[in-house]
This record gives C-alpha cells, sequence and structure tokens, in this order.
C-alpha cells in the first residue's frame, strides 16, 4: 500500500472548518483513501474513504484532488469532541491489512 | 448497530497467568480483526479471521492464542505474557474481509487495556 504523509498536529477553532491534508504521491489506481480518527485511549473511529470522487456523509466530506495523489478531510463545523489523532490510510482494494500511519493530532480550541 | 463490544475494559495480570480477551459483534460481519497498539503509537495487526478461520497471523508470539468459536465472537487468550506486551488491544470487524464498496471497512471496539506486571 502507497505511503502518506500527514502534518503531526493542528489546530483549529471550534465552529470552524477542520481541514486535514494527506500526501500519497504514489498511490496507484487501486488503491482507496480511509480516514479514521482515534480520541484518546478509544478505540479508532471510521470516518469516510474514496476511490477518486469527493465524498460526503454526515461526519465528513473527502476531498480527493484529479491526479489522486493527495486528499484533505474536511470537518465542517468543528467542536471540541472532535479533538483527536486523525489517520489517513491508502488501503489496496482486496488487502486484508488496514496499516496506520502516525497520524495527525487535532486540537480544536474553545 | 454498529457496535464492536470488548470485555473486560481493563485487566492487569502477572506474567504467569492465563487471561482472555473478548471481543463481540451482532453486525452480521464475518471477518474480525485483532490489533495491538502500544502508548502513543499507531495501532498494528495481529491476527484476521475470515469466516470463522484464521487468516492472517502477523508473526505473533505463541503466548498470543486467537479464537473464533463464532461468527460473532473472537477471544484472545494470554499466558506467559511479558511487561512489554502491556497495550491497548483493540478488535475490529467487517462485513467481508476485502469486498470493495465499503463492504471491507473495519469497524472498532473501545479496546481492553493490558497491563503486565
Amino acid at each position: 500500500d502507497a505511503k502518506t504523509t500527514q502534518p503531526t498536529s493542528m489546530d483549529c477553532a471550534e465552529g470552524r472548518a477542520a481541514n486535514l491534508p494527506c500526501n500519497h504521491s504514489t498511490i496507484s489506481g487501486n488503491e482507496y483513501v480511509y480516514w479514521y480518527r482515534q480520541i484518546h485511549s478509544q478505540g479508532p473511529q471510521y470516518i469516510i474513504h474514496g476511490l477518486k470522487n469527493n465524498e460526503t456523509n454526515e461526519m465528513a466530506s473527502l476531498i480527493i484532488t484529479e491526479d489522486r495523489k493527495s486528499s484533505t478531510l474536511i470537518l465542517p463545523h468543528a467542536t471540541l469532541r472532535d479533538t483527536a489523532v486523525y489517520y489517513c490510510i491508502v488501503r489496496r482494494f482486496g488487502n486484508e491489512k488496514l496499516t496506520f500511519g502516525t497520524g495527525t493530532r487535532l486540537t480544536i480550541i474553545p | 448497530d454498529t457496535e464492536v463490544t470488548q470485555t473486560p475494559k481493563h485487566l492487569v495480570m502477572g506474567m504467569t497467568n492465563k487471561k482472555s480477551l473478548k471481543c463481540e459483534q451482532h453486525m452480521g460481519h464475518r471477518a474480525m480483526y485483532w490489533y495491538k497498539q502500544k502508548a502513543k503509537k499507531p495501532p498494528e495487526l495481529m491476527f484476521v479471521y475470515s469466516y470463522e478461520k484464521l487468516s492472517i497471523n502477523e508473526s505473533v508470539p505463541s503466548r498470543f492464542s486467537p479464537e473464533c468459536p463464532n461468527s460473532s465472537l473472537l477471544n484472545l487468550h494470554l499466558h506467559a505474557l511479558q511487561p512489554e506486551d502491556s497495550a491497548l488491544y483493540l478488535c475490529a470487524s467487517s462485513f467481508t474481509l476485502a469486498g470493495g464498496r465499503g463492504a471491507d471497512t473495519q469497524y472498532f471496539g473501545p479496546g481492553t487495556r493490558l497491563t503486565v506486571l
């Protein structure tokens, strides 16, 4: 699976949109982009995933660039409960494994 | 219902003890996973079960013994652990192993925090 690069940490003001970038420049055509988050001492929580089209669900939006070499997770109105480590994972179709990187620690500031 | 439950939440054991971790899901998922997460590190895959059969063992030491007695239940039996095995043990499940269209999306339980003395 392709390697991902994420900023180590980010801050965002409460009520604003949080935009979390992820670089996956070596991604191949059969690899999906997944986002999970992990609130302190809890299990990872699935957020969203996509292949090449932008995706939106009740939690977030995923914007994937046209060349698929990077993506951005958008939390539209961040709350204090969104403070967590956010993992961007590239996973090949058919691969049973989910390989976590070091993620981005997002802190929502009141 | 997208819930994976794990018991116990916390476990303290000595190096000579035998204990078990339990994971349960009632979402009709046929793939189940064990992950280990050390402090300040990302989760790492240990085992994968598909249709109650062991599919992947990531070279985990034999003092960890997984068991999948039925499609809803996954156990991790622990014996003769070392203090460095202290970690958060996470269970996850997915509808299939690798079905695409989200069928292989993994859902995690809250974890069992294990301390080995």
